[in-house]
């Protein structure tokens, strides 16, 4: 069973600080997600990454993946006030034959808060 | 601007009530999601469609809930009878494999009294 485990839940940081939040996963995976939620909205895609040593970034937010490792990271540069929210990473299992089955399983988010 | 549109985005109930969520998928997405998202279990995958196929229902309480794709352009989750502990948003999402994006819609919040 695919068991995908973040932390931390909870980090609460100043700005300009610099931070990671971690994604583990149980079984293999091809592919993971991250994703912003605020509160009472929907999830706002941030990333996708597709393979081994994959690394994307967008503003003060870099994630990676390691598919040896079973772990994503997303770190977060110079934080600002505007980045609190919750974060939350998925992972897709994979069929039998190996190929991307497509259902993600979510981790339980960090919930953020960057504070002056 | 393509997105997933859920209706309705709010309802209130009371128990024993038919629920029916609907949503919208991206034109041209292969695969659908239903997820249930609470304080207390977080996102939870309901029912997972590809090219309107049942993939994985394995999440759903099969005796109340029922999920379906009648075609492309719809898919439903129904709550046959509602109870309290079905209160919750329900977000739908819809993408493509071969690429893996996957976007969310803005959810219905679903309150049974």
């Amino acid at each position: 069973e695919l068991k995908v485990e973040q932390n931390p839940l909870f980090l609460s940081m100043q700005e300009g600080k610099n931070y990671t939040i971690y994604c583990n996963y149980s079984t293999t995976s091809d592919r993971l997600y991250w994703y912003r939620q605020d509160p009472g909205k929907s999830l706002e895609s941030l990333f996708v990454l597709l393979s081994n040593g994959a690394v994307k970034q967008e503003g003060r937010l870099m994630a990676s993946l390691d598919t040896k490792a079973r772990l994503s990271t997303l770190h977060i540069t110079a934080a600002v006030h505007d980045l609190s929210a919750t974060y939350f990473c998925a992972v897709a299992h994979l069929n039998p034959y190996g190929g991307s089955q497509g259902n993600l399983i979510f981790g339980k988010g960090t919930k953020l808060s960057v504070k002056p | 601007d393509a997105r997933v549109t859920q209706t309705p985005r709010h309802k209130v109930t009371e128990m024993g009530q038919e629920v029916t969520m609907r949503c919208q998928p991206i034109l041209g997405h292969n695969t659908v999601f239903w997820y249930r998202q609470t304080m207390m279990q977080g996102l939870e995958l309901l029912a997972y469609f590809r090219n309107r196929a049942p993939l994985d229902d394995s999440g759903m309480p099969k005796d109340r809930f029922s999920a379906e794709m009648p075609d492309a352009t719809l898919a439903t989750l129904k709550i046959q009878p509602s109870e309290p502990r079905d209160s919750a948003v329900y977000f739908c999402a819809s993408g493509l494999v071969l690429t893996g994006e996957l976007f969310f819609g803005e959810g219905s919040r679903l309150t049974v009294l």
